[in-house]
């Protein structure tokens, strides 16, 4: 079975632009989350989804934002990008949406110059 | 609000070596508590959970123990691999019972080098 994909694997942006980072689950997991994971560090909760609508939010600005769509798969958004933006954003998906274990994608790596 | 705490690395051993991993946390309802490994360009993979107090949760060698009186979760494994050189990730989940979204809460990392 195809394990959660993500896409790009590798992005460079420039300050001020927008980004669109896309995420396929697990065949059969309902439950999609963000999460941003700056070098040397542990990740941190952006988003989580669960049956196409939002469940949780973490502590970032509104310049992100993401959606869950009908075959489950995600996006998340970042506009008006800052150079802090730059990090690993990795894609999870879990079969519910409490304490079901993640399943993590390979990740995307954005650079803002 | 809830965190998790581990110990600094990078942990240097040699093969064969016993491993420690500290993890404590901080939370204030009943999570359930988990153990992550990232190899080098690659994503989070799940090494083992515990759902509830005095819980061993066990994978590829490595143990955990739910710990509800010191708040830890240390990771263990009695046997090294140079294969086993990675970042390894603590974690707590806050669960239902809170009204909360379910959301994993990570520690810093802590670097695992084996050498031969």
């Amino acid at each position: 079975d195809a394990g959660v994909t993500q896409s790009p694997t590798h992005l460079i942006k420039t300050r001020g632009q927008h980004v669109t980072l896309r995420c396929s689950p697990i065949s059969g997991h309902k439950s999609v989350s963000w999460y941003q994971q700056v070098l040397g560090q542990g990740p941190q909760f952006i988003f989580q989804y669960y049956e196409k609508e939002e469940r949780g939010r973490g502590n970032f600005p509104d310049r992100f934002s993401a959606r869950q769509f009908p075959n489950y798969s995600s996006e998340l958004n970042v506009n008006a990008l800052l150079l802090g933006d730059s990090a690993l954003y990795l894609c999870a998906s879990s079969p519910g949406q409490y304490n079901s274990p993640l399943h993590f994608g390979n990740g995307t790596r954005l650079t803002v110059t | 609000g809830d965190s998790v705490t581990q110990m600094e690395g990078p942990v240097t051993l040699s093969e064969e070596a016993f491993l420690t991993i500290n993890c404590t946390y901080t939370a204030t309802g009943y999570p359930s508590l988990f153990w992550y490994v990232q190899y080098p360009g690659e994503g989070l993979q799940l090494l083992l959970k515990a759902t509830k107090a005095d819980d061993k949760g066990s994978n590829k060698g490595f143990e955990a123990t739910y710990r509800k009186e010191t708040t830890s979760f240390h990771l263990e494994k009695g046997s090294v691999q140079v294969s086993d050189s990675a970042v390894y990730f603590c974690a707590l989940s806050e669960g239902p019972g809170s009204g909360n979204t379910g959301k994993l809460i990570f520690g810093q990392g802590t670097t695992l080098q084996v050498k031969p």
